[in-house]
């Protein structure tokens, strides 16, 4: 059965540093999407991007966050000076329409 | 705004009990709903989906009925196993202008069962 994958699984970085976190949707889906988990939180949507271009993003996905899908397979959730808070689980999601279908995520820790 | 309440935990059941773990929500328009599971050091899968209004979901012996009239979606196992420990998640799918459906999730219950 095809499915997201996630890379890498685990990533530590300094404040300030930037970070790129990768996924691979499935192949067919149109629509795909980043999540994050604070540790002990919700799950919280941070952007969807349809049709090479974002079509929703929350008060979450400010200037300090882009998206990007740079050839036919990857989307990559780029994180630019990254800070204490940024430190969550990052799922990438994707679908043909619904339902959506998480990636096993990626935890970031920022020290 | 479109917003998901669920049960708060965590829930501690014995093998073989009875499961609910209660999910309301608010929305304009006729979402579709789902109850995702994470188990632990792993991502989210999708447990069981309901599209419209009475559907009823069901996967590994859980189900989870669409309930308009009281914008429900509880989840229900009749009898669960220690594998079942993990965390659910009930989620509501928004549609968004045909560019997509952004989810909103609760805050997740976490389920254990003992021995």
């Amino acid at each position: 059965e095809p499915e997201v994958t996630q890379t890498p699984s685990h990533q530590v970085t300094q404040m300030g540093q930037e970070v790129i976190l990768r996924c691979v949707p499935i192949s067919n889906h149109l629509y795909f999407y980043w999540y994050r988990q604070i540790l002990g939180q919700k799950v919280e949507f941070l952007v969807s991007f349809y049709n090479n271009e974002i079509s929703e993003k929350s008060e979450i996905f400010d200037d300090q966050f882009s998206v990007e899908r740079p050839d036919g397979s990857n989307f990559t959730l780029k994180i630019r000076s990254t800070k204490l808070e940024d430190s969550a689980m990052y799922f990438c999601a994707s679908s043909e329409f619904v339902p959506q279908y998480f990636g096993p995520g990626t935890r970031l820790l920022v020290l | 705004g479109d917003s998901v309440t669920q049960m708060e935990g965590p829930v501690t059941l014995s093998e073989e009990a009875f499961l609910t773990i209660n999910c309301t929500y608010t929305a304009t328009g006729y979402p579709s709903l789902f109850w995702y599971v994470q188990y632990p050091g792993e991502g989210l899968q999708l447990l069981l989906k309901a599209t419209k209004a009475d559907d009823k979901g069901s996967n590994k012996g859980f189900e989870a009925t669409y309930r308009k009239e009281t914008t429900s979606f509880h989840l229900e196992k009749g009898s669960v196993q220690v594998s079942d420990s993990a965390v659910y998640f009930c989620a509501l799918s928004a549609k968004a202008r045909n560019t997509g459906n952004q989810f909103y999730f609760g805050t997740g219950t976490s389920l254990t069962v003992i021995p």
